[in-house]
């Protein structure tokens, strides 16, 4: 069983729809949470960062996370069609760790016009 | 300010080869990781770098090998090639130590023949 895990779509969804996507995650160890887009054939970019539980906003996106259910989500309001991409949840457990990350295989999702 | 350079972007090669992949980081950044990318696992992480040093490695064979010079770019080589290291290779730095906050380049697609 994977340490994350990301249904992997294709999600596809009108303009201006609330989009929602989620992970949930086996090891209680991980306390950094973030979320990458990456366009087709380009890098990941990080979208969201959080550190433990709780809500963090930007923009029309909101991370949330609930380290007591080991679950993830990410929230894109008004969604645009410049949002579609695959997006990826990612996790990092002590600080220690530096720049490993574990991530979800990614959800790709579509926003059409 | 320039991103994550990698080189080359696409390669094919044999099996039995070998292969060097090269990424120059953000001016300043003194982390380098590198991940392996494919459709069926997702983004899995192979190496990081900091200051020259390996600070961490993920569980990979011993085939897969990295380093990184004084001025921070680093090189990742591959021997001994098999079908199933095709894949996008990304380099990823960093300037925040213990954080998630990763910059990707854009990645390296290799195709093994």
């Amino acid at each position: 069983q994977k340490e994350v895990e990301q249904d992997p779509g294709p999600l596809s969804v009108p303009e201006g729809a609330i989009v929602s996507l989620n992970c949930t995650y086996s090891n209680s160890a991980f306390q950094y949470f973030m979320w990458y887009r990456q366009y087709s054939r380009k890098g990941p970019e990080l979208l969201m960062y959080t550190y433990s539980s709780g809500n963090k906003e930007d923009g029309r996106f909101t991370a949330q996370v609930d380290k007591s259910s080991k679950y993830i989500s990410l929230f894109i309001r008004d969604s645009q069609p410049s949002d579609s991409a695959t997006y990826l949840c990612a996790m990092s457990a002590v600080q220690t760790s530096g720049s490993r990350l574990t991530f979800g295989e990614g959800t790709q999702l579509t926003v059409n016009p | 300010k320039a991103g994550v350079t990698q080189t080359p972007r696409y390669l094919i090669k044999t099996r039995g080869q070998q292969v060097t992949l090269s990424c120059s980081p953000i001016s300043g950044h003194r982390s380098v990781s590198w991940y392996q990318q494919t459709p069926g696992q997702g983004l899995q992480f192979l190496f990081e770098y900091f200051s020259e040093t390996q600070r961490n490695k993920g569980n990979f064979p011993g085939r897969f090998s990295g380093r990184q010079f004084s001025n921070s770019r680093s090189e990742m080589n591959v021997s001994t090639l098999e079908l199933g290291d095709s894949a996008l290779y990304l380099c990823a730095s960093s300037n925040t130590r213990n954080t998630g906050e990763l910059f990707f380049g854009e990645g390296s697609r290799l195709t093994v023949l």
